[in-house]
């Protein structure tokens, strides 16, 4: 079964540093790469996504991430986070032929302070 | 455009009662996603239909939880009955196709005394 990674449980930064969350997962196959994030009181929305093409792919609100097939990786970034940015982000695989079954990591709890 | 809608939003029974959650998914949307999220971990998946039929329930614990997606349109999930270890968070999710961005609801806060 396939498994979603995401080491960093809680990050806590000031306004203006820069963010990396660290996303890695265990399917050897083909797969979609997704981030989402839910912002306090919202619904689960989507943060940015990869198929294929560029490894580089940027999202919404300044966010991008970086799919690295040879370490299974799929790290967010964003170079100098706002307080806006305090929210959940959910790390979620879709294996691509097959079950096209999605798996999502335990989620990472970040706190921006003004 | 609408989003996902479900119904209750929050509901609070004893063991070994029953609960139903129902979603409404985007028009036209196909594919269909019950997950449940327990607080501290990720949405994990219990259901998957793609139009009426189920695309993966490999993760639905078939002995109290069913699930029905009735017209290809809204879906309900069941528990009967229902243990403490079901306290969580069941999200409704849509999609136009398999292994593409889904769209949540706002999910059914459940616990269970």
């Amino acid at each position: 079964a396939q498994s979603v990674s995401q080491h960093n449980h809680h990050v806590i930064l000031s306004e203006a540093a820069s963010l990396e969350l660290g996303c890695n997962y265990s399917y050897g196959g083909t797969v979609n790469l997704f981030w989402y994030v839910q912002y306090p009181g919202q619904h689960l929305q989507l943060l940015l996504k990869y198929f294929s093409g560029d490894p580089l792919v940027k999202g919404i609100k300044g966010f991008e991430a970086e799919f690295i097939k040879s370490k299974f990786s799929f790290n967010l970034r964003k170079p100098s986070v706002q307080w806006s940015d305090t929210a959940e982000y959910f790390c979620a695989v879709f294996s691509r032929g097959g079950s096209y079954i999605p798996t999502f990591g335990r989620g990472t709890s970040l706190i921006v302070h003004p | 455009e609408a989003g996902v809608a479900q119904s209750p939003r929050y509901k609070i029974i004893e063991k070994r009662q029953s609960v139903a959650f129902w979603c409404n998914p985007i028009s036209g949307h196909a594919t269909l996603y019950w997950y449940q999220q327990i607080l501290g971990q990720g949405p994990k998946l219990l259901i998957q239909f793609q139009n009426n039929g189920v695309v993966d329930d490999s993760q639905l614990p078939k002995d109290r939880f069913s699930a029905e997606r009735l017209k290809g349109v809204d879906s309900t999930l069941k528990i009967q009955p229902a243990k403490l270890e079901d306290s969580a968070v069941y999200l409704c999710a849509s999609g136009t196709g398999l292994a593409d961005t889904q769209y949540f609801g706002p999910g059914t806060r459940l616990t269970v005394l």
